[in-house]
């Protein structure tokens, strides 16, 4: 079975300045996707970005930007130009590629500040 | 604006009771899953299904059944609530097969079973 561990429970960073959150995974697939939710106080799951593992090059969301390391099954997250609106807590999500597979395996989150 | 709608923001509710939870999309997925949301273990699968009236477990499904008997509409039974119930529930929902869009959550329901 894959998992998803997220080993920073939280992380704070200045306004403007840059972060980097932290994912590992474990499969023994090769095909599969990769998500990082952000869910606000609100508690509405919003998708930031998403990375197809076939792909070699990072995925880049104007200000989010991922760093994809397939062998070493690490997926962080950063933040580039951290704004107030970015406080939130964030989901790294694992998805099989595989015909049939459906469900996202999250990770345990990482609670993210934004210091004025 | 597509929706997926969780009947209630917060419920309270007494140990022993039979507890409904419910949630509609309005946008024609086949796939809708409840996840229950802890604090430092993230989001796990309690059940998920793929069509009316198809349903498997997801990893935590102890305790807890679900019912879809129409496409747009998922619900999730405690079928007798018990304080390790108390936690955070998430309804998503998917197209089938369109594995690299990820999920369409609704907005949670914090339950509280004293």
């Amino acid at each position: 079975a894959q998992t998803v561990t997220q080993s920073q429970p939280e992380m704070s960073v200045q306004e403007a300045e840059t972060v980097t959150l932290s994912c590992t995974y474990d499969t023994s697939e090769s095909d599969y996707y990769l998500f990082w939710y952000k869910q606000p106080p609100s508690r509405q799951m919003i998708l930031v970005i998403r990375q197809e593992a076939y792909k070699q090059q990072n995925a880049t969301e104007n200000r989010f930007s991922v760093n994809f390391q397939k062998a070493a099954k690490s997926f962080s997250l950063k933040i580039s130009d951290s704004q107030l609106g970015d406080a939130a807590m964030y989901f790294c999500a694992y998805r099989s590629a595989t015909r049939g597979a459906q469900k996202l395996v999250f990770g345990q989150g990482t609670r993210l500040t934004i210091n004025p | 604006d597509v929706k997926v709608t969780q009947s209630s923001r917060y419920l309270v509710k007494r140990t022993g009771e039979k507890v409904f939870l419910e949630c509609v999309q309005d946008m024609d997925h086949e796939n809708m899953f409840w996840y229950r949301q802890d604090p430092g273990l993230g989001l796990r699968l309690i059940y998920f299904s793929y069509d009316v009236k198809m349903k498997e477990k997801g990893d935590i499904p102890e305790g807890y059944s679900v019912s879809r008997e129409k496409k747009e509409r998922f619900s999730l039974i405690l079928e007798s609530a018990s304080t390790n119930q108390t936690s955070m529930y998430l309804c998503a929902s998917s197209v089938i097969g369109a594995l690299g869009v990820g999920y369409t959550f609704g907005s949670g329901t914090r339950l509280t079973v004293v």
